[in-house]
């Protein structure tokens, strides 16, 4: 079976913060992809990254990063120097080679505050 | 290129009727997966389209169904509407191929159907 777990359903911090966005998964699959995505309010789900399972470097992008690590199951998201703008809900979804559905969280729900 | 475009926005039905959606992929895409979205259940993966033909399907009753064109539009139909099918209906297309790994996908902004 597979499964995302976003632990972390609301989170708010205050501009300029720092914050790390919890993602664990499980699967049987020895080949799998990961993947974030934000929903802003306006709705429109938007990809910010994938990474396969072979790959655990971690990732920078800006003030996103993305801590991968098969030991823990777990990729996280972090962003630095938060913005009003980051404000939406943030989705990390898996999907098995073999299994073959995309898996998502329930979400986590940033909120920035000025 | 213009992105994943979704008819109608917004939909009223009643209880009873049944209720078609429609999604434009992203122009070479031809990969193309129906989400339901709703603040209880969250995403989830309703079925995938490539090439015409389902690739998978998820946990849903035969009430839903779908369908791919030759030119990757896709439609999703909802028969016989319950309270519950009330939910944001997302449409998703990515480059990927079966067998290609798994690509990540473009959603469009969604049809909000309502069941009265």
């Amino acid at each position: 079976a597979q499964k995302v777990t976003q632990a972390q359903t609301e989170i708010s911090v205050v501009e300029k913060e720092d914050v790390t966005l919890d993602c664990v998964y499980e699967t049987r699959d020895t080949t799998y992809y990961l993947f974030w995505y934000k929903q802003p309010p306006s709705g429109e789900l938007v990809f910010l990254i994938r990474r396969n399972s072979f790959d655990e470097q971690n990732e920078i992008s800006g003030r996103y990063s993305w801590n991968f690590q098969k030991s823990t199951s777990s990729f996280n998201f972090t962003i630095t120097a938060s913005q009003v703008v980051d404000s939406a809900v943030y989705f990390c979804a898996l999907r098995g080679e073999r299994t073959y559905k995309y898996i998502f969280g329930t979400g986590t729900r940033l909120k920035v505050l000025a | 290129k213009a992105g994943v475009t979704q008819t109608p926005r917004y939909l009223i039905k009643t209880r009873g009727q049944q209720v078609t959606l429609s999604c434009s992929p992203i122009s070479g895409h031809r990969s193309v997966s129906w989400y339901q979205q709703t603040p209880g259940q969250g995403l989830q993966f309703l079925f995938e389209y490539f090439s015409e033909t389902q690739r998978n399907k998820g946990n849903f009753p035969g009430r839903f169904s779908g369908r791919q064109f030759s030119n990757s539009r896709s439609e999703m139909n909802v028969s016989t509407l319950e309270l519950g099918d009330s939910a944001l209906y997302l449409c998703a297309s990515s480059s990927r191929r079966p067998g290609q790994g798994a690509g990540e996908q473009y959603f469009g902004p969604g049809t909000r159907l309502t069941v009265t």
